[in-house]
């Protein structure tokens, strides 16, 4: 299987600051990432698809300004999570497509986000 | 509806026993279906995929699918202790690279 690693695997933040998680595929190219937020004893919701070059979409109901998403490269992606409050803290999860149809996703190790 | 329904569980079964784990959804053109285990705390892992109507089998590990129903399961056979986790059921959107997850189905093995 392809290795997708993700940083930091766990952060502590103070209310109102910035939080960066990168989302790297280290043996392939991903056209596609995804990012996930999972509430504790919930399924992985998804809260944007980013594709390297362009903008992320977000699903709705995510606050696109508030979570930006950068895909600078065919293998790095980055969620920051802007003025972080302690309803922001969750499991976040990105997955890497190798971009073909009905291909699998490989996920990262994900990043315990604790908003203090 | 929800587009991908699994049971909550837990689902506990003896070591050894072959585990069931069921899975619906409710988008008949999707194609791709997926299952993977999540261990707590930790990122979800692929244990299979499948395709095409009928059965798959990897090891321990068999999944079936039901297009006219719907319907994707997950076997475990000689279930093991270390089975024990939340088993996921993903389902890809049609049309799109989107992977539409259940809210999983928590597994016990008892030892």
């Amino acid at each position: 299987g392809a290795v997708v690693s993700q940083h930091p695997s766990w952060v502590i933040c103070k209310s109102g600051t910035s939080v960066k998680i990168e989302c790297r595929s280290l043996d392939f190219q991903a056209t596609t990432m995804f990012w996930y937020r999972q509430f504790p004893k919930q399924s992985l919701m998804l809260m944007a698809t980013s594709n390297e070059g362009s903008k992320a979409t977000y699903e709705q109901g995510v606050e696109k300004d508030k979570f930006l998403i950068n895909h600078a490269s065919l293998t790095l992606s980055t969620l920051t999570v802007t003025s972080a409050h302690p309803e922001d803290s969750s499991f976040y999860i990105c997955s890497a497509s190798k971009g073909t149809t009905n291909t699998e996703a490989f996920f990262g190790q994900g990043t315990r986000l604790t908003v203090v | 509806q929800k587009e991908v329904e699994q049971n909550s569980g837990p689902l506990s079964v003896p070591e050894g026993a072959i585990a069931s784990l069921n899975c619906t959804y409710s988008d008949r053109g999707s194609q791709s279906f997926f299952w993977y285990r999540q261990y707590s705390g930790k990122s979800p892992e692929l244990i299979m995929f499948i395709y095409s109507n009928g059965d798959k089998e990897d090891g321990r590990f068999t999944a079936q699918l039901n297009k006219a129903s719907q319907y994707v399961s997950l076997l475990i056979r000689d279930s093991q202790p270390s089975d024990s986790a939340t088993y996921l059921c993903a389902v890809i959107a049609p049309g799109t690279y989107k992977y539409i997850f259940g809210t999983g189905t928590r597994l016990k093995v008892l030892a």
